[in-house]
């Protein structure tokens, strides 16, 4: 049984390139969500699917954020004209659905230089 | 307030000794609660959810629910060095509502 995965683990960037992440969830989880925390803080909340339909997004999610999960099963995460202050590690969690446990991928670690 | 406020520590216990972790929650309709260990540069590792006022036990940890105060902590018996970590008190806040949202996490360092 694997666990959910991410791709790639650190990506260096230049301001204003895009970046996209991808993550594979837990297989048969239908649920899978995208947390992004910075040092000393714990994750926060950016959005999350059931399935492929997206539910909820926060309003940390700016307009340059976008996230799909296009056949239900993997997820990705893109970051347009990426800003110095977009630099974190980005989480992807998954879950069953019939319990409230999320259980983390290793995250992407992005740098904005 | 947050709505989720954790001592940020950090805390050094010695090893073999209990090591107490809280976490309070300003949420009454929370339903959901779960703590996380993090490893410095890791991702977030789940080691214990409880839903329901009381104890939970799994091994050397123990959850304590009490929904009246808005509290909830963590218990490490026979502490280890290898506890060495930050744990992160997460809160699922409504029923229906899919997000957790966390603590900032208190360090925690076993002394040898």
């Amino acid at each position: 049984d694997t666990g959910v995965s991410q791709d790639p683990r650190h990506k260096i960037t230049k301001r204003g390139q895009n970046v996209t992440f991808r993550c594979d969830p837990i297989s048969e989880h239908n649920r899978l969500y995208w947390y992004r925390q910075t040092l000393g803080q714990g994750p926060e909340f950016l959005t999350y699917f059931q399935n492929e339909a997206q539910l909820e997004k926060s309003r940390l999610l700016s307009d340059r954020f976008s996230a799909e999960r296009p056949k239900g099963s993997f997820s990705t995460l893109e970051i347009q004209r990426t800003e110095q202050g977009d630099s974190a590690m980005y989480l992807c969690a998954s879950s069953t659905g019939t319990t409230d446990e999320q259980y983390f991928g290793p995250g992407t670690r992005l740098t904005v230089t | 307030q947050k709505e989720v406020e954790q001592n940020s520590g950090p805390l050094s216990v010695p090893e073999g000794a209990i090591a107490s972790l809280n976490c309070t929650y300003s949420d009454r309709g929370s339903q959901s609660f779960f703590w996380y260990r993090q490893y410095s540069g890791k991702s977030p590792e789940l080691i214990m959810s409880i839903y329901s006022n009381g104890d939970k036990e799994d091994g050397r940890f123990t959850a304590q629910l009490n929904k009246a105060s808005q509290y909830v902590s963590l218990l490490i018996r026979d502490s280890q060095p290898s506890d060495s970590a930050t744990y992160l008190c997460a809160v699922m806040l409504s029923f229906g509502n899919e997000k957790l949202t966390f603590g900032t996490g208190t360090r925690l360092t076993i002394i040898p």
